[in-house]
């Protein structure tokens, strides 16, 4: 696609539920990241893709958060037993290629906002 | 460690005249910054970087950043405000590895006509 798709833009959810979260990155792109943005605060990095592989889920809040790249294309954030905490936008971005940051630039998409009640 | 810090969480300028974003970095090894730009409803996009090349660093929209190792600042300038230039702009920093961004808490900048 032309960028990095998410959906839903916006989720309620009641506490106690369960949320996915999916992100559809730009085609043919190596790398997906997930960052948590909570009200009036930058992006915090969750977790990190190299195709299917998770390299990196240092940034993973608790072990209620789970995510999945399984085909390395498209990929889905689920959130167990949601908590008021877990409000936040939840962004996707993707790059290129599998290298480090520095020379590959990243796209994010628009995120989506979850509320929980 | 990596942080970054913005100064001023929220930043007003005349359309017209200059705009001086602030960031200041705190990094054990010489640092990659990027400055990204957040329109409402929307992603990030990246503005400009810094990866160790030349100092002063030029990126879309006319703005520009400074990188100044003895400040451990990355400042972000644009000479005239325009109407358009107001958004939620955030400062980077680059962990180690490679894959993983520290973000300041952000300065939104708003332009008065």
């Amino acid at each position: 696609g032309a960028g990095v798709s998410q959906s839903p833009r916006y989720k309620v959810a009641k506490r106690g539920q369960d949320v996915a979260l999916r992100c559809d990155p730009i085609s043919g792109h190596v790398s997906l990241f997930w960052y948590q943005q909570a009200l009036g605060q930058g992006p915090e990095f969750l977790t990190y893709f190299q195709n299917e592989a998770q390299l990196d889920k240092s940034g993973l809040p608790s072990d209620r958060f789970f995510a999945e790249r399984p085909e390395g294309s498209v990929s889905t954030l689920k959130i167990q037993r949601t908590q008021q905490e877990d409000s936040a936008v939840y962004l996707c971005a993707s790059s290129l290629r599998g290298e480090g940051l520095a020379k590959n630039i990243q796209y994010f998409g628009a995120g989506t906002r979850l509320s929980v009640l | 460690a990596q942080s970054v810090t913005q100064l001023g969480s929220h930043v007003s300028v005349s359309e017209g005249a200059l705009v001086l974003l602030r960031c200041n970095y705190s990094s054990s090894v010489p640092p990659y910054l990027f400055w990204y730009v957040q329109y409402p409803n929307q992603g990030l996009q990246l503005l400009l970087k810094y990866t160790s090349a030349a100092t002063l660093v030029k990126g879309i929209n006319g703005f520009e950043a400074e990188f100044k190792k003895s400040e451990t600042s990355f400042h972000l300038t644009k000479p005239s405000a325009h109407m358009s230039d107001a958004a939620e702009y955030f400062c980077a920093v680059l962990v180690n590895t490679g894959n993983q961004f520290y973000f300041g808490t952000g300065t939104s900048l708003t332009v008065i006509p």
